[in-house]
């Protein structure tokens, strides 16, 4: 187990098409999250799974976006009806939730190019 | 509201010069904050967090309630250091802050 996994790393797509990622966490970790990050900008949280369950979702996530996470391992996030402003860096990251202290594990990415 | 608050975007010091990173925090609850880092072409990674107040590369930051901050401190940078940082907040999940961008001089 190398780490976070992200496929692919880049996307281009053209606007009104849809696109799905997919994010394999670190195997013993139970928490995987996705964010989202655009120039300039820090990393913006989009949802969270613990295990199989999907915890909390952002309002950044709207109803274009989708995020399952079937088995509680690897967990794929879609975009339907991608728009120029989803263009940006899709970041997963993965943590083993055990109380104060723990860190994430991200991944390097999927850039979503909206064309 | 949770917040996290980077002033400096860019931010530049001579080899062998202290640096510091501010980062400023509203939470309401008792904070826990972090420091990643993203060296140039690589992943985000986490560079240091409070609760094991330990120094990581040189790096220190330390916890102040009264005044809300988690500075990153360096005493003598490194070309090295050059890198973007990010300040984070741990709620349920983590809050960034916008990034530092440091640059080291040789």
């Amino acid at each position: 187990d190398t780490g976070v996994s992200q496929d692919p790393r880049h996307k281009i797509t053209k606007r009104g098409q849809n696109v799905t990622f997919r994010c394999d966490p670190i195997s013993e970790h139970n928490r995987l999250y996705w964010y989202r990050q655009t120039l300039g900008q820090g990393p913006e949280f989009l949802t969270y799974f613990q295990n199989e369950a999907q915890l909390e979702k952002s309002r950044l996530l709207s109803d274009r976006f989708s995020a399952e996470r079937p088995k509680g391992s690897f967990s794929t996030l879609e975009i339907q009806r991608t728009e120029q402003g989803d263009s940006a860096m899709y970041l997963c990251a993965s943590s083993y939730h055990q109380g104060q202290g723990d860190g994430y594990t991200f991944g390097s990415g999927t850039r979503l190019t909206v064309v | 509201a949770q917040r996290v608050t980077q002033p400096e975007k860019l931010l530049s010091v001579f080899k062998g010069a202290p640096v510091e990173l501010k980062c400023n925090y509203s939470y309401s609850g008792s904070p826990e904050l972090f420091w990643y880092v993203q060296y140039s072409r690589q992943r985000l990674q986490l560079l240091l967090r409070h609760i094991s107040r330990e120094s990581i590369k040189g790096f220190t930051a330390d916890l102040n309630k009264g005044e809300t901050s988690f500075h990153l401190k360096k005493p003598f940078a490194q070309e090295e250091d050059s890198a973007m940082y990010y300040c984070a907040l741990r709620g349920n999940q983590f809050y960034f802050g916008t990034g530092t961008s440091l640059t080291v001089i040789p």
